[in-house]
């Protein structure tokens, strides 16, 4: 069973550039969640994906996006970088969702914008 | 707003002393309770699960209980070793289908 990857490790960015971060989910998991883990803090829910479909929504502005395909891999975009979003960006994956279900994570990529 | 809490921030005991790492949340409308476990600058290993319908889940030397009246739950490790060295943050499932995350309790297993 191959675990949650997520693409590339590491990242460094400028200010105003746009980036785009992968997620590969768990085999046999169609649901798909990004998380935003400042230094020192907890994650915080960005949104969540199910079956292609945003399924939720964290407050987080619209310049944060997603997409799901249809192999459930995943990738989160951020548009118009600030320093403000330097940070681990994770996702999870779960079977399908459930409230029941534990959520599997990757080990994240570490994004630094100057 | 649903905010979780993890007290204190930082924990260092010597080997063989347990482990009793706390965490309370404001509302006790959740679907679930998850305690993760982090290595510097890695990503979230899932330790327990606990449902809303649940008392405590055990895994090994790793107990947590629930107590959602009270808003909190406890994870207990037990016989600590320096491989427990880490940051362990719990996490409340919504009825969003999100996890509402405290900031974590870092662990220092002293040899």
């Amino acid at each position: 069973e191959t675990g949650v990857t997520q693409s590339p490790t590491h990242l460094i960015k400028t200010r105003g550039q746009q980036v785009t971060l992968r997620c590969s989910s768990q085999s046999g998991h169609n649901t798909v969640s990004w998380y935003q883990q400042a230094l020192g803090q907890g994650p915080q829910f960005i949104f969540q994906y199910y079956r292609e479909e945003e399924n939720g929504r964290g407050n987080f502005p619209p310049r944060f996006s997603g997409l799901q395909f249809p192999n459930y891999s995943s990738e989160l975009n951020v548009n118009a970088l600030e320093l403000d979003d330097s940070a681990l960006y994770l996702c999870a994956s779960s079977l399908s969702g459930g409230h029941q279900e534990t959520q599997y994570f990757g080990p994240g990529t570490r994004l630094l914008v100057l | 707003k649903q905010e979780v809490t993890q007290i204190p921030a930082a924990l260092s005991v010597p080997e063989g002393e347990n482990l009793v790492l706390n965490c309370s949340f404001t509302d006790s409308a959740i679907y679930n309770l998850q305690w993760f476990r982090q290595d510097p600058g890695k990503g979230l290993t899932s330790l327990l699960l606990i449902q809303s319908s649940q008392r405590e889940q055990t895994s090994g030397r790793l107990n947590a209980s629930l107590d959602k009246s009270s808003g909190r739950s406890t994870l207990y490790i037990a016989a600590s070793q320096p491989g427990d060295s880490a940051t362990y943050l719990c996490a409340v499932g919504l009825g969003d289908y999100k996890l509402s995350f405290g900031a974590g309790t870092t662990v220092t297993v002293r040899a």
